[in-house]
This record gives C-alpha cells, sequence and structure tokens, in this order.
C-alpha cells in the first residue's frame, strides 16, 4: 500500500537558520512521482517541486534544496537561510505508476514556524 | 491564467443539514480532483473525474456525498445529511488531464472551509 510519513509535526527555527523536512514514502511501483507542497495560512496549496522515480538527482532552487534517495524511500526538502515568509505547513506527497495526473496521497505535513 | 475557483470560501451549517461546493477549474482542464483536508491532516482525495466521468470515488462516502461534473467544467461536491465530522477543508484541483507523454501538474484552488456544529 501506498503511504506518506512526516514523523516531525511542528519545527521552530529562527531566521537565517537551515532546515530539513523529513520525507519517508512506501510504494510498490517502479514508476511513481514525488512532491512536495507549501500550505501558507491563506490555505492555498502551492507546488514546489515534483521528481520522478527514474531521476535521483538532487535539486536546488535559489534557497530550496531536495534530497531523493531511492535506498531509503526519503525525499527530504532542505531550506537554507530560512527566513520568516517560510513559515508554513509542509506537504509531501506521492502519485503512483504512470497514470498522468493520479491522485496525490499526502502525508500529515511539517508546520514551519521560522522567527525573527 | 485564471486560476482554480471555489465557492463559497467558508460554510457553517448545523449537523443533519445539507450544503453544496463549486469549483470552476482552469479553462481546458479536463481532469477535476476533489480533496477533503481535515485539521491537523494532509488531503484525502475523495473523487477524481476525466471530462464528465469518474475516475476514482473509492473513498467518497457514498451514503452523504455526491459530486457531479456536468459538461465536464464546473463541478458541485454535495454533502446530505452533513456530521460533526465532515467539518473539513475541501480543496479543488484539476490538471490538463492524462497523457503519457508529461506529468500533468495538479493546481489548487483556495478551498472551502466547512464547520459543522
Amino acid at each position: 500500500a501506498q503511504k506518506v510519513t512526516q514523523a516531525q509535526t511542528e519545527i521552530s527555527v529562527v531566521e537565517k537558520e537551515d532546515v530539513t523536512l523529513d520525507c519517508v514514502y512506501e510504494t510498490r511501483d517502479t514508476t511513481y512521482y514525488l512532491f512536495w507542497y507549501k500550505q501558507p495560512p491563506s490555505g492555498e496549496l502551492v507546488f514546489l517541486i515534483r521528481r520522478n522515480s527514474f531521476d535521483e538527482q538532487n535539486e536546488i532552487s535559489g534557497r530550496y534544496s531536495w534530497n531523493f534517495q531511492k535506498s531509503t524511500s526519503s525525499f527530504n526538502f532542505t531550506i537554507t537561510a530560512s527566513q520568516v515568509v517560510d513559515s508554513a505547513v509542509y506537504f509531501c506527497a506521492l502519485s503512483e505508476g504512470y497514470n498522468q495526473g493520479g491522485k496525490l496521497i499526502f502525508g500529515q505535513g511539517t508546520e514551519l514556524s521560522v522567527k525573527p | 491564467e485564471a486560476g482554480v475557483a471555489q465557492s463559497p470560501r467558508y460554510k457553517i451549517i448545523e449537523k443533519r443539514q445539507s450544503v453544496a461546493f463549486w469549483c470552476n477549474p482552469i479553462s481546458g482542464h479536463a481532469t477535476l480532483y476533489w480533496y477533503q483536508q481535515i485539521l491537523g491532516q494532509g488531503p484525502k482525495l475523495l473523487i477524481q473525474f476525466q471530462n464528465n466521468g469518474v475516475v476514482d470515488d473509492s473513498q467518497l462516502p457514498k451514503d452523504r456525498f455526491s459530486a457531479e461534473r456536468l459538461k465536464g467544467v464546473d463541478s458541485t461536491l454535495k454533502i446530505q445529511p452533513a456530521k460533526l465530522e465532515d467539518s473539513a477543508v475541501y480543496l479543488c484541483a484539476s490538471s490538463l488531464g492524462s497523457g503519457i507523454s508529461s506529468y500533468n501538474e495538479q493546481f489548487f484552488g483556495p478551498g472551502t472551509r466547512l464547520t459543522v456544529l
């Protein structure tokens, strides 16, 4: 069965600290997609990144970076030099198979609080 | 490009009442999703449409929830009668639709926050 686990419920850091959000997934498929979404207090889900199961290259986008390791079924998200505007709930999600546009299975979310 | 529109943004009802939510997806998007997000949890898919046909409604409580997507564009989600545990944010998302050549991103609307008293 497919499952996404975000063990960290809440994280609090001080501005400019680096922070890593953990994500562990379970799937029997060999082809799948992994995602990170941000949900600010306004409530709308904002897409951050998508990774397919065949691409284990790490990715960096500005202050954001992602580490995908199939060997440990993990897809961790690091924010470097955090800012107050990064405060939000972050969700990791999984979509199985080659069914394009398939349903997303979300983790419980990690609430990040960045204090000035 | 306009995003996914949802209305109302907030709704408060008493248990056993009925309620309906509306979603207008991004123009040209064939696939539409309804997710339920209970406080403190990640969103959970309720139903997925491809054009006006249902692709997946395995987690939709069909005794009280119903959804339709007439003409393959707008969609409504109805709860009748509502229970206390239906209090949640209902998110609508849309994507271009199924395709083999590339993954089609899901774009989310702002959600409807339902409170059942």
